[in-house]
């Protein structure tokens, strides 16, 4: 069964603490994203990447960095935690082509895991 | 810029209903793909379907169905005969395979089944 692990479901920290997310991943999926989700505004796009070492820029990258050393593994950084970053974050990975139509049984499917409930006092 | 709008917050049911969750994107593109995501209490977003804008056929799987219209943008889904069971958050995405195939995410819309 695919599975995609975050590290902690509950955080608490403090304002300006360095906070890291985990999310492994054990389908060998090329693509894996991090969403943050808050209510009325949906999940938005912080990063994403396409392959170890890489990583691009979602809607909202400020604040946050990334960094994807191995394939399965892809971690979330908040440098300087402020309050108006709490919120849910979500992880996602997906089989397929990093650009064009998907073919064969690829669905484009993303699979989440449980989320991060991160709250910065 | 792709866009997505749920319009609909909340839906409040009572089982056996129908209900139906509205979604307009807006995109320049030609290509792309539609997609339905459920998240049930317990947090984890679970995929329900995948259209892409050549392929208009309606589709029912169970007692879900949805309605992809091109002419105004939408993509809806109804649920038919309610259950408590689909108590959930119901998100609409947006995919761009020219663009990296992330998806743009509408706000969501919470159903309430009520026994």
């Amino acid at each position: 069964d695919v599975k995609v692990t975050q590290s902690s479901r509950y955080l608490v920290k403090r304002t300006g603490e360095k906070v890291f997310l985990e999310c492994v991943q054990d389908m060998d999926h090329e693509n894996m994203f991090w969403y943050r989700q808050d209510p009325g505004l949906g999940l938005r796009l912080i990063y994403f990447s396409y392959d170890v070492k890489m990583k691009e820029k979602g809607d909202i990258p400020e604040g946050y960095s990334v960094s994807r050393e191995k394939k399965e593994r892809f971690s979330l950084i908040l440098e300087s935690a402020s309050t108006n970053q709490t919120s849910m974050y979500l992880c996602a990975s997906s089989l397929g082509p990093k650009l064009g139509p998907w073919s064969g049984g690829e669905t484009g499917e993303l699979f989440f895991g449980e989320g991060s409930r991160l709250t910065v006092l | 810029a792709q866009k997505v709008t749920q319009a609909q917050t909340e839906i409040s049911v009572v089982e056996k209903e129908d209900v139906t969750l509205d979604c307009v994107y807006e995109t320049r593109d030609t290509t792309y793909y539609l997609f339905w995501y459920k998240q049930p209490p317990s947090g984890e977003l679970v995929f329900l379907i995948r259209r892409n804008s050549f392929d208009e056929q309606n589709e029912i799987s169970g007692r879900y169905s949805w309605n992809f219209q091109k002419s105004t943008s939408s993509f809806n889904f109804t649920i038919t005969a309610s259950q408590v069971v689909d108590s959930a958050v119901y998100f609409c995405a947006l995919s761009d395979p020219a663009a990296g195939n992330k998806l743009t995410f509408g706000g969501g819309t919470r159903v309430l089944v009520k026994p």
